[in-house]
């Protein structure tokens, strides 16, 4: 099992170029997120899919939109990007069968803005 | 509402030094609670979790008890190594809902 793969691992973008991260996972998870990281920042919620078919905004949603494609996929797309976007994109996902809960993470994209 | 609050790094130890990193919570209801380890350059990975009240996560010598009277969940090691070096988050997530709660993380610097 490859469990989260992400692609790109390395992306530079100029201001107001759009890109898709993308995202899959082969763990049969219902949920989905992604996240966003900045230095002292912690993890941010960006958006999440409870299950396939849905997906609700985190807490820093403006600027991305996501679309769930089927159960293993989750895409982030920025569709005007700013330097403001520079940061480190985590996707995961999680099993909401049972009760464990745990999140499960991608290596992450690194994408800079200039 | 639901948060979790830990201990401001970086924690900056030596070779065989004990370890701990306080984590706090606030949740209603039974969450499960995580220790989540990030080391340089990868993304997070789970340490040790545990699903209710007095459960101990144990882990690559690290533990954590899950304790309700006093809403927390310390990380501890006995004796860190230079390879423990990494960003550690605390967790929170409850059955039911679909998000999990992250702690700010904790940066460990461990010198040989």
């Amino acid at each position: 099992n490859a469990g989260v793969t992400q692609t790109p691992k390395f992306q530079v973008l100029k201001t107001g170029q759009s890109m898709t991260l993308q995202c899959a996972q082969d763990m049969n998870h219902n949920s989905m997120y992604w996240y966003r990281q900045d230095p002292g920042m912690g993890l941010r919620l960006i958006y999440y899919s409870a299950s396939e078919g849905t997906t609700d905004k985190g807490e820093v949603p403006n600027g991305y939109n996501v679309s769930r494609l089927n159960k293993r996929e989750f895409s982030l797309r920025l569709e005007s990007a700013a330097p403001s976007q520079t940061s480190v994109y985590f996707c995961a996902s999680r099993d909401t069968q049972g009760n464990s809960y745990e999140q499960y993470f991608g290596p992450g994209t690194r994408l800079t803005v200039a | 509402g639901n948060s979790v609050t830990q201990m401001e790094g970086p924690v900056t130890l030596s070779e065989e030094a004990f370890l701990t990193i306080n984590c706090t919570y606030t949740a209603t209801g039974y969450p499960s609670l995580f220790w989540y380890v990030q080391y340089p350059g990868e993304g997070l990975q789970l340490l040790l979790k545990a699903t209710k009240a007095d459960d101990k996560g144990s882990n690559k010598g690290f533990e954590a008890t899950y304790r309700k009277e006093t809403t927390s969940f310390h990380l501890e090691k006995g004796s860190v190594q230079v390879s423990d070096s990494a960003v550690y988050f605390c967790a929170l997530s409850r059955g039911g809902g679909f998000k999990t709660i992250f702690g700010a993380g904790t940066r460990l610097f461990v010198k040989a």
